[in-house]
């Protein structure tokens, strides 16, 4: 079956340090992947996504690229802020009717001023 | 305008007990999903639904159940509550297929005491 696998949280960083959040998945075929954020007490929104191997998606100054080769899609940041503070999810979708996206675990980011 | 929403945001309730969760999406999507968040930020697939197809995550009990009155409303039943069913609930919309993305809603919080 699907399954996507993201570091443990917490991760604290002081503003404007680098981001790194590694997610890695097992999926047959070739899936969407996508990266949510859920800041507290909402539902999620999408951050970015890439829907083939070597796409790399952006926004927010957030990127994310589709490595087929290690099956990852590690979310990058260059400087962070307080207001990024919040739970980030990486998922996949297996581009079929159904849809349905596989979450990992979560990973929490606190940054600190 | 809130592109997806749920009612109630929280609910509480007495383990036996049956209830309903709604959610409206006024995006004009095709299909509707819900997902369970337990207390450790987990998500899971519980439902994936279109007018054509309804699509179950097997691990999901017979206690549950989606029910849309049409394309814009999908909403959640579950019968006999159970301790473990507390929860967050989320509702979420997409355009088709795999690849596209979904929009969540704010999430409704049950509690079974």
């Amino acid at each position: 079956g699907n399954s996507v696998t993201q570091m443990e949280g917490p991760v604290t960083l002081s503003e404007e340090a680098f981001l790194t959040i590694n997610c890695t998945y097992t999926a047959t075929g070739y899936p969407s992947l996508f990266w949510y954020v859920q800041y507290p007490g909402e539902g999620l929104q999408l951050l970015l996504k890439a829907t083939k191997a070597d796409d790399k998606g952006s926004n927010k100054g957030f990127e994310a690229t589709y490595r087929k080769e290690t099956t990852s899609f590690h979310l990058e940041k260059g400087s962070v802020q307080v207001s990024d503070s919040a739970v980030y999810f990486c998922a996949l979708s297996p581009n079929n009717a159904g849809n349905m996206l596989t979450f990992g675990g979560g990973t929490r980011l606190m940054v600190k001023p | 305008d809130t592109a997806v929403s749920q009612t109630p945001k929280y609910l509480v309730t007495q383990m036996g007990n049956d209830k309903s969760i709604k959610c409206e999406q006024n995006l004009g999507h095709d299909t509707m999903y819900w997902y369970k968040q337990d207390s450790k930020k987990f998500l899971k697939i519980m439902f994936s639904y279109n007018n054509k197809e309804l699509i179950i995550n097997e691990t999901v009990p017979n206690r549950f159940s989606p029910k849309s009155p049409d394309k814009a409303h999908l909403n959640l039943h579950i019968n006999s509550l159970e301790l473990g069913d507390s929860a967050v609930y989320f509702c979420a919309s997409s355009q088709g297929g795999g690849g596209y993305e979904q929009y969540f809603g704010p999430g409704t919080r049950l509690t079974v005491t």
